[in-house]
Formats: C-alpha cells, sequence, structure tokens
C-alpha cells in the first residue's frame, strides 16, 4: 500500500518567516503533486514534479522532488497572510494513474 | 476552458436513504476520479474510469456505492443505502489521458455529503 505522509499536520508562523513542509512517500515514485485547499473550497494545483531533482517555484512557494529518498519539500519564503491554507502532497499510485494524498498540512500565517 | 462540474453542491439525508452526485469533466478529458475527503484527512480515491470503462474501484463500498460513466462523458456515483460515516466531501477529478501525468489532476468543487 502506497503511503504518503506530510509533516507538519498543523504550522502557524508569522509573516515575513520561511519554513518547510516535507512530504515522505513509501513506494518507488517519481511524479508528486502539491495542492492547495482554501476552507470549504476544493483542491487547486500548485506544482507537478515529474521527475528526479525537479524544482519548481511560484510566488513565495518552491517545491522540490528527490526520488532517491521518496521526498518532497514546499518551502514558503517570507509568509504572508494569503498563504493560509491546507497544503497536501500527492502521489500516483505505483503503476496506476490516480492520486493518494497525504493528510494534508494546515497552515496558519499570522502577522 | 470550463472546469470540472460537479452538483449538487450540498446535500443532507437521514441515514439509509439514497443519494446521487453529479460529474462533468473537462471535455476531452478521458479519464475521470470520484474521492471521498473526510473532514481533516485527505482525499482517498474511490473509482476511476478510463472512457467508460473501471480502471480501480478497489476501495469503492460496493454494497452501498455505485458509480457509472456512461458514454464516457459525464458520471454518477450513488450511496444506498447512506451511514453517517458517509458524511464528507466528494470530489470529482479528471485529466486528459491516461499517462500523460505533466498535465496533472483537475479537481472539481466538490458535494459536501452531511448524513444525519
Amino acid at each position: 500500500e502506497l503511503k504518503v505522509e506530510q509533516n507538519p499536520l498543523f504550522l502557524s508562523m508569522q509573516e515575513g518567516k520561511n519554513y518547510t513542509i516535507y512530504c515522505n512517500y513509501s513506494t518507488t515514485s517519481d511524479r508528486l503533486y502539491w495542492y492547495r485547499q482554501d476552507p470549504g473550497k476544493s483542491l487547486e494545483s500548485l506544482f507537478v514534479l515529474l521527475s528526479n531533482g525537479a524544482v519548481k517555484q511560484e510566488g513565495r512557494l518552491m517545491a522540490s522532488l528527490d526520488t532517491k529518498a521518496r521526498l518532497s519539500t514546499l518551502h514558503i519564503t517570507a509568509a504572508v497572510h494569503d498563504l493560509s491554507a491546507t497544503y497536501f502532497c500527492a502521489v500516483d499510485k505505483v503503476n496506476g494513474y490516480a492520486l493518494n494524498f497525504g493528510k494534508g498540512t494546515s497552515l496558519l500565517v499570522t502577522p | 476552458e470550463a472546469g470540472v462540474a460537479q452538483s449538487p453542491r450540498y446535500k443532507i439525508i437521514e441515514k439509509r436513504q439514497s443519494v446521487a452526485f453529479w460529474c462533468n469533466p473537462i471535455s476531452g478529458h478521458a479519464t475521470l476520479y470520484w474521492y471521498q475527503q473526510i473532514l481533516g484527512q485527505g482525499p482517498k480515491l474511490l473509482i476511476q474510469f478510463q472512457n467508460n470503462g473501471v480502471v480501480d474501484d478497489s476501495q469503492l463500498p460496493k454494497d452501498r456505492f455505485s458509480a457509472e460513466r456512461l458514454k464516457g462523458v459525464d458520471s454518477t456515483l450513488k450511496i444506498q443505502p447512506a451511514k453517517l460515516e458517509d458524511s464528507a466531501v466528494y470530489l470529482c477529478a479528471s485529466s486528459p489521458i491516461l499517462g500523460r501525468r505533466e498535465y496533472g489532476y483537475t479537481f472539481g468543487s466538490g458535494t459536501r455529503l452531511t448524513v444525519v
């Protein structure tokens, strides 16, 4: 069974600070996805990482993938309140094409 | 391009009643997924279709849940009879072609089901 673990599950940080969310998965995969979910809303695609060493950046968010370590990181730079949301990482099923999600990281950015 | 459409947005039913959800994927998307998201958890795959065929339904509680995708376009997910633990958001997602992962997966707004 493919397991996806995120940490931390809850994160409260001050505006202007930096932090990293970690996503570990249990079996071989070279495809990892990051999504954002606002309360009561659906999932918004942030990043699609398709190979070892992939790095993508959008605004204050940067995601990377290390398939050998089975680890992805989502780095937040100089956080702002608008980044408050729940962030999910997800991995394709082995030999399949559907997503297995982590439990999510609930991020709160405070003044 | 229009997104993944789902209806209804909200539904409240009593336990043991039946309920149905509808999803219309992005035009041309061959693959359609139904996920269940319980409050505070990540979405869990229920069933995956490729065109009108089932690719994976291993996590679908088949004694009460059923799904179909007639004509390979829109899809319905049904629960009969509903249990309290079925209270969740039901998300529909689609992707262009099986194996074209660079496009990712697009999710609909979901249907929030409350079973009382």
